[in-house]
């Protein structure tokens, strides 16, 4: 069981756009940022989102993030076939001191 | 370019020990914190521990604690794990992952980039 959750699941059609949600609670997204991370099939994971709402250099503009409360979410607009992959987020927890994953979500582009 | 390449893994019998490096270039690495982080087959990704760039800070998840024991040299650009006590439930891909400059904290902690990762694999 993680300690944020995510949605297993998401699909959608090339061009559309797709959120997947994460939740948590005071200790966590509450009271620090969210990061988020990309998992192409057989691949390490890679930064796609920092600090809630920040690309590192390479990222599309394609991908955004966003938070409120205790709840983040990852966008992305104009959705295409390479973008398949699993998506995970991330924040520092103050009880438990480190940083904590969600579940996952394996997004799948029909 | 940044790299991170890590070694050590393989087949350990429960309660063994092990010991992965992770190599780095590319980057001033006495400079960082760094990361490991885990996932088992099939499963999510798991944080297991952080060092920062001066080994002042370093932080565990509970399901390694008293078992693990993470460490640099920054004289080499080497960061490692030593496992001992090991369990089925060990059984992981393991990454070596920056982090922020200085150390990883409340409202600021990122992995990037990540390495290959090294599998590790607990069984009789």
């Amino acid at each position: 069981q993680s300690v944020l959750t995510q949605p297993p699941s998401a699909s959608g059609t090339p061009g559309q756009r797709v959120t997947i949600s994460c939740s948590g609670s005071s200790s966590n997204i509450g009271s620090n940022t969210v990061n988020w991370y990309q998992q192409l099939p057989g691949t390490a994971p890679k930064l796609l989102i920092y600090s809630n709402n920040q690309r590192p250099s390479g990222v599309p503009d394609r991908f955004s993030g966003s938070k409120s409360g205790t709840s983040a979410s990852l966008a992305i607009s104009g959705l295409q076939s390479e973008d398949e992959a699993d998506y995970y987020c991330a924040a520092w927890d103050d009880s438990l001191t480190g940083e904590v994953f969600g579940g996952g979500t394996k997004l799948t582009v029909l | 370019e940044v790299q991170l390449v890590e070694s050590g893994g393989g087949l350990v019998k429960p309660g063994g020990s092990l010991r992965l490096s992770c190599a780095a270039s590319g980057f001033t690495f006495s400079s960082y914190s760094m990361n490991w982080v885990r996932q088992a087959p099939g499963k999510g990704l798991e944080w297991v521990s952080s060092i920062s760039s001066s080994s002042s800070y370093i932080y565990y998840a509970d399901s390694v604690k008293g078992r693990f024991t993470i460490s640099r040299d920054n004289a080499k650009n080497s960061l490692y794990l030593q496992m001992n006590s090991l369990r089925a439930e060990d059984t992981a891909v393991y990454y070596c992952a920056r982090g922020p400059l200085g150390y990883c904290s409340s409202g600021l902690c990122w992995f990037d980039p990540w390495g290959q990762g090294t599998l590790v694999t607990v069984s009789s």
